[in-house]
């Protein structure tokens, strides 16, 4: 299967621990963005890469998620000292912009629980 | 700032009929894709319908159409012959050329047998 990949999918972790998810890109493609989607609601952007440059925050990734993508392949999102209300599924999406498809692939996401 | 709004939260149509689900949005650019996406309960997000705003032509996938109505920034997604398997959350989105996608909040479509 060469769609988009992320792991874990499903993470439960207590207040005040860090985690991080990975995503991997359908291969080639030079855009990855991540997305948070809480129950019920749309998914709101948080940031996006063009190879392993990080072009846009959303002012929603507070000074305690850092997302990376160091070689332009795969990319994580960690979120340290975890509260409740970061409890979502947090999305990854790829495309390529000359691909002749200008949409985003997603991959299934990785749900996260903070007790 | 672009904003994209569906103001249908919850619709439900009958099994084999037609049903229009509405979105506007807002963008003082003239060069965007529009998009629908479809997710099912506790499934993947996977792409309905794309539409280019330089084309004036509706897009149409199969039983998917889409009202695309520049001037009143409207986009509409019609789904004819409904099925089971259009139970969904549909989402409208915005994209502005090589940016972010930006999306409504969505429409919970509910398909009665």
């Amino acid at each position: 299967d060469t769609g988009v990949s992320q792991d874990p999918r499903h993470k439960i972790t207590k207040r005040g621990q860090n985690v991080t998810f990975r995503c991997d890109p359908i291969s080639e493609h030079n855009r990855l963005y991540w997305y948070r989607q809480t129950l019920g609601q749309g998914p709101e952007f948080l940031t996006y890469f063009q190879n392993e440059a990080q072009l846009e925050k959303s002012r929603l990734l507070s000074n305690r998620f850092s997302a990376e993508r160091p070689k332009g392949s795969f990319s994580t999102l960690e979120i340290q000292r975890t509260e409740q209300g970061d409890s979502a599924m947090y999305l990854c999406a790829s495309s390529h912009p000359l691909a002749g498809d200008p949409y985003a692939f997603f991959g299934p996401g990785t749900r996260l629980t903070v007790l | 700032a672009q904003t994209v709004t569906q103001s249908q939260p919850e619709m439900s149509v009958q099994e084999a009929e037609t049903v229009t689900l509405s979105c506007t949005y807002d963008t003082s650019e003239s060069d965007y894709y529009l998009f629908w996406y479809k997710q099912p309960p506790s499934r993947q997000m996977i792409l309905v319908i794309r539409q280019e705003a330089y084309k004036q032509q509706n897009a149409t996938e199969n039983r998917f159409s889409v009202n695309f109505q520049k001037a009143a920034k409207s986009f509409s997604l019609k789904i004819s012959d409904s099925q089971l398997g259009d139970a969904a959350m549909y989402f409208c989105a915005y994209r502005l050329r090589d940016d972010k996608i930006i999306f409504g909040k969505g429409t919970r479509l509910h398909i009665l047998p």
